[in-house]
């Protein structure tokens, strides 16, 4: 079946560092990805939908300065926290729509814990 | 954005017993989805019922959808302690290429 890694699954950053974290589709070619963000006990909130080859569609009230997202290639988008502060701790979690029959489904990545201090 | 509410937030029940949450939701829609998530982890896709559709199954799930309602429900029978997990509904909106999260449902099946 479809597969998503999601990559790092935990990282630790200082406040006003910027962190990566990526998402790839391993044997699919996802032209929509999607990141979520997740605080404690908490339903995921989606950020953005990230196209392949174009601009990345943020949801109302996320700062599209501090969440860069990049969708290069057909395999590969990438979150990128800028000048990362502690509210910014959270988990993050991307999913990937397939192609073909299984297109209604997403495929989640396990997750990166962000936690600035 | 979040689609709707779930109910219950939490539900404790024992081992063998049936478990049922209920979603609702907001705007047309495609279909609507049941993930699970264990704890700090990723989610996965449990069962998809589309907004023709009224009731579908899957081994020991059983879902329904009533779109003049906007609402859904997720029975599990016989649970298990390893169904112990979150449990959210999501929303493919019928004018938007996007999943829409409810606000899930903590259950837990004591042994």
């Amino acid at each position: 079946g479809a597969v998503v890694s999601q990559h790092p699954s935990w990282v630790i950053c200082k406040s006003g560092t910027s962190v990566k974290i990526e998402c790839r589709s391993l044997d699919f070619q996802a032209t929509t990805m999607f990141w979520y963000r997740q605080f404690p006990k908490q339903s995921l909130m989606l950020m953005a939908t990230s196209n392949e080859g174009s601009k990345a569609t943020y949801e109302q009230g996320v700062e599209k300065d501090k969440f860069l997202i990049n969708h290069a290639s057909l395999t590969l988008s990438t979150l990128t926290v800028t000048s990362a502060h502690p509210e910014d701790s959270s988990f993050y979690i991307c999913s990937a729509r397939s192609t073909g029959a299984g297109a209604n489904v997403l495929t989640f990545g396990a997750g990166s814990r962000l936690t600035v201090l | 954005s979040q689609q709707g509410e779930e109910d219950p937030q939490a539900l404790s029940i024992q081992e063998g017993e049936n478990a049922t949450m209920n979603c609702s939701y907001k705007t047309s829609i495609n279909n609507l989805q049941w993930y699970r998530q264990n704890s700090g982890r990723g989610l996965v896709h449990l069962i998809l019922i589309r907004s023709n559709e009224r009731e579908k199954h899957s081994g020991r799930l059983r879902v329904t959808l009533d779109t003049s309602k906007k609402s859904s429900s997720l029975l599990i029978t016989a649970s298990r302690a390893a169904d112990t997990a979150s449990y959210f509904c999501a929303t493919d909106e019928e004018y938007g290429n996007k999943l829409v999260f409810g606000a899930g449902t903590i259950l837990r099946v004591k042994s």
